[in-house]
């Protein structure tokens, strides 16, 4: 069965790190190009980063450019997303998916939470 | 406030049709192909239309979408209960160098 599972979300400070991971199971994910989506809480979708098959191309949304960093570990079947200066409006659910030969985003992840709050 | 433009609700009774907009610019939608994504309450989005009018296996032929210019529309026939949800559109834009949904629309049975 193909699944996606996130992990590391948490409530942290304004200004504070945290560690995102996806693990992949049910299929080989360096087959793919992975993306990070989030989802403010009781809001719509916002696309956040992504990163492509060989980890050689990455890109970020102008929102989260310079603070969060994305990456992959195909020998763990792992994606990453590190996020720094943490901000209130970083507050949202974190989910990875998969991207498809036919561009659109097809395993989804059941998401993390992640809250920024003092 | 969401580059790609969605009412933000849309209902009908049973049986019904309702169709949802999607109203973008030339360097998304005008551009790029459309994907429409279903996402109940509570639960990871899925994919309902692919490439503005493909339907993945085990959509219903209820759903369809369609792609005009800097516009895209999806269309609910025969209206059910399971269909309330949130639906989004998405594409690439090649300004902002990333991909941009829709604001989302909660569809209500009613």
């Amino acid at each position: 069965e193909v699944q996606l599972v996130e992990s590391g979300g948490g409530v942290e400070q304004p200004g504070g790190s945290l560690r995102l991971s996806c693990a992949a199971s049910g299929f080989t994910l360096d087959d793919y190009t992975i993306h990070w989506v989030r989802q403010t809480p009781g809001k719509g979708l916002e696309w956040v980063s992504l990163i492509n098959g060989d980890g050689g191309v990455t890109l970020y949304a102008d929102s989260v450019r310079g603070r969060f960093t994305i990456s992959r570990d195909n020998s763990k079947n792992s994606l990453y997303l590190q996020m720094k200066t943490l901000g209130i409006e970083d507050t949202a659910l974190y989910y990875c998916a998969t991207e498809n030969s036919s561009g659109y985003f097809q395993h989804w992840g059941q998401g993390t939470l992640v809250t920024v709050s003092s | 406030q969401s580059v790609l433009t969605q009412p933000p609700s849309a209902s009908g009774a049973p049986g019904q049709r309702v169709t949802i907009s999607c109203s973008g610019s030339s360097s998304n939608i005008g551009t790029n192909t459309l994907h429409w994504y279903q996402q109940p309450p509570r639960t990871a989005p899925k994919v309902l239309i692919y490439r503005n009018t493909q339907r993945p296996s085990g959509v219903p032929d209820r759903f369809s979408g369609s792609k005009s210019g800097t516009s895209a529309s999806l269309a609910i026939s025969g209206l059910q209960s399971e269909d309330e949800a949130d639906y989004y559109c998405a594409t690439w834009d090649d300004s902002l160098d990333g991909w941009v949904f829709g604001g989302g629309t909660k569809l209500t049975v009613l």
